[in-house]
């Protein structure tokens, strides 16, 4: 997704620790930002999404945040576990001509060390 | 899900030979999505379907050809392989308006020789 941006690629972080990752998009008119959580060799699967008449919401360790103006989002991860060890993608909404298309972030790997 | 599976699951072919790539869905979820796999790229949408007989493209859709006779089976063709195609696909499906919501297949690994 050239439109989406993710950062960072990699991330180590202790056990019990809180994880960030950032994505910025470009298209103004998007409107729809989910989080995909990936293990290895294992199909992405929804674990968070917000919507841009949301700034904030929460579903236990996890939450994302959303700033329209500066037209970047994150996903906040607490007390991080070895399961939360994946690899984390993030998703807007991106007009291509006339056509939407949800667009994807590169993707970051996330490892919680023990 | 079980609600979405793909098939083959792992696939050798050769250069400039034809296969497709299967993806059937049991909740009548109008849109089918495929998307290709690839590190560095993360996922990158091949074409998309919003109901029966209908079809679009999506970011990188040469050299790939979609159906959907059945709401249920959107199966992925590519005419004549390249070492390029070699990549996770991953069919989905969504009962929403749009692309909420949406659901992976297990995913199938093409590697072209």
């Amino acid at each position: 997704g050239e439109n989406v941006e993710q950062h960072p690629s990699t991330l180590s972080v202790q056990e019990g620790d809180s994880a960030v990752i950032k994505c910025t998009y470009s298209d103004s008119a998007s409107n729809y930002f989910p989080w995909y959580k990936q293990e290895l060799g294992k199909r992405p699967q929804l674990i968070i999404d917000i919507r841009s008449n949301v700034g904030e919401k929460k579903d236990q360790r996890i939450a994302v945040t959303l700033n329209k103006t500066a037209k970047h989002f994150s996903l906040h991860i607490t007390e991080t576990q070895p399961e939360d060890s994946a690899v984390y993608f993030c998703a807007a909404i991106i007009s291509s001509g006339s056509a939407r298309q949800l667009t994807f972030g590169s993707g970051t790997q996330l490892t919680v060390l023990p | 899900d079980a609600g979405i599976t793909q098939s083959p699951r792992y696939k050798i072919t050769e250069t400039g030979r034809q296969v497709t790539l299967m993806c059937h869905q049991t909740w009548s979820h109008s849109y089918m999505f495929w998307y290709r796999q690839d590190l560095g790229h993360g996922l990158r949408l091949i074409y998309y379907s919003a109901a029966a007989d209908i079809t679009d493209k999506g970011e990188v859709p040469d050299g790939y050809v979609v159906s959907r006779s059945k709401t249920e089976n959107f199966p992925l063709t590519l005419e004549s392989a390249t070492r390029s195609q070699t990549s996770v696909y991953f069919c989905a499906s969504s009962e929403s308006t749009g692309f909420r919501l949406i659901f992976f297949g297990q995913g199938t690994r093409l590697t072209v020789v």
